[in-house]
């Protein structure tokens, strides 16, 4: 079936340390994008991608990086200078063509800091 | 720029109760309509939307909700929920033009006592 696989579902690292967590889709989606969730605070844009080789800062870039090498993957980077990255991150992915705005998600990753 | 106003962050009900979640949206311009729905430590699911025609939308496991223009408004409705029904929603909203831009409300919570 079509969807998009986002690994690992959960993650523990220390203080200071890089993360990459992964996200794939096999719906041949153009755009794909990566969301933070915290507790009451609903979903926050950190980045997408329109193309492969582009990208653009969401609301919130600030300490993650992204690339886009291939179409069906759009892997995130927690770097050391994101100040609290403790949080449940998403992917989602949409159409661009004729695109309505609805995104398509995975099931998330949980990444905790201790 | 669009913005979303979920007005209750909690929603507590009975099983077989009806239920509204409201939903307020700001914008300039003609938009689209989300609301996904969210169960603990998954992605988001899309549950309706509105693209044009109809303003009462009907989606998946028994919800439907009415676009207001007047009132700039998309509030969910269930008539009986079920225990199952247990979990965060979101309203979502996109401009018409903007290309990518979805804008989610903080969310509500939806939660079902027997």
């Amino acid at each position: 079936d079509g969807g998009i696989t986002q690994s690992p579902k959960y993650l523990f690292r220390k203080e200071g340390q890089n993360v990459t967590l992964s996200c794939e889709q096999n719906l041949n989606h153009d755009a794909m994008y990566w969301y933070r969730q915290d507790p009451g605070q609903g979903l926050r844009l950190i980045y997408y991608s329109q193309i492969v080789n582009d990208f653009q800062k969401g609301d919130i870039a600030e300490g993650y990086s992204v690339s886009r090498e291939k179409k069906e993957s759009f892997p995130l980077t927690v770097t050391s200078a994101q100040k609290n990255p403790t949080a449940f991150y998403l992917c989602a992915s949409s159409k661009w063509t004729g695109n309505t705005g609805e995104l398509f998600f995975g099931e998330g990753s949980r990444l905790t800091v201790l | 720029a669009q913005s979303v106003t979920q007005l209750d962050s909690q929603v507590p009900v009975f099983e077989e109760a009806p239920v509204e979640l409201r939903c307020n949206y700001s914008s300039s311009v003609s938009v689209y309509l989300f609301w996904y729905v969210q169960y603990p430590n998954q992605g988001l699911q899309l549950l309706l939307k509105y693209l044009s025609g109809s303003t009462l939308v009907k989606g998946i496991n028994g919800f439907e909700a009415e676009f207001n223009k007047s009132q700039t408004s998309f509030h969910l409705r269930k008539p009986s929920v079920h225990i199952s029904d247990t979990a965060e929603y979101f309203c979502a909203v996109s401009e018409k033009g903007s290309n990518y831009k979805l804008t989610f409300g903080k969310g509500t919570l939806l939660t079902v006592n027997p």
